[in-house]
């Protein structure tokens, strides 16, 4: 998956416990984006980020933060996970002068129990 | 709501038939399309993309369509094949790099 890992691929945690999830990228791309699926929603833009310690929020940021210490690794934070954040995660990035076409990591299943 | 939709969530197609995959958009200031493909247990895939300034785009068996008048985005895949069966996903962006989806359209494929 285009030099995209994602870690873990599957997480079971309980309610009000932090999660945090892991994108890393080999191919030196400056934007890094995280989405999340659910059945019926398709893909919905949480974070995104486009430079080193660039980031800024997508349209279900609500309960996530994120950050970007170095260009190849974008965290995903749930600070205190609830179980409507039960989902599959997707990371993905972009480079520049093509920006919406993204390439997509493998995902992570999260269950909030 | 969405802004990007599909108009079916299933399509079912015999081997070798020509798939229809359809999406409807409401903002008329989307510029770009993309669709995406995405197997089971897997991330989604780019297929093709399309701009606002033009009608039609051919790839490797797919096509994709675009009629800005009525905001409808169509994907036609030739031939179909039992490794098309997947989540089909349209997207628009609005002018900045943030794409929008749709729910996805599962395509299964029929031997």
């Amino acid at each position: 998956d285009a030099g995209i890992t994602q870690s873990p691929r599957h997480k079971v945690t309980e309610t009000g416990t932090p999660v945090t999830l892991r994108c890393h990228q080999t191919e030196n791309h400056r934007y890094m984006y995280w989405y999340r699926q659910d059945p019926g929603h398709g893909l919905r833009l949480i974070h995104y980020s486009y430079g080193v310690k660039d980031t800024d929020k997508g349209e279900v940021s609500d309960g996530y933060s994120v950050s970007r210490s170095k260009t190849e690794d974008f965290l995903l934070t749930l600070e205190s996970a609830t179980s409507s954040q039960t989902s599959v995660y997707f990371c993905a990035i972009s480079e520049e002068g093509s920006l919406e076409k993204l390439f997509f990591g493998s995902g992570t299943q999260l269950s909030v129990l | 709501g969405e802004s990007v939709g599909l108009h079916l969530p299933t399509l079912s197609v015999q081997e070798g038939d020509n798939s229809i995959i359809n999406c409807a958009y409401s903002n008329s200031a989307s510029d770009y399309f993309i669709w995406y493909k995405q197997e089971s247990g897997k991330g989604p895939q780019f297929i093709i993309d399309i701009r606002s300034n033009m009608d039609k785009r051919q790839g490797q068996r797919v096509t994709v369509l675009l009629n800005k008048t009525v905001k409808h985005l169509s994907l036609q895949i030739a031939a179909t094949q039992p490794g098309d069966s997947a989540v089909y996903f349209c997207a628009e962006s609005r002018g900045d790099y943030k794409l929008s989806f749709g729910a996805g359209t599962t395509v299964t494929v029929r031997a």
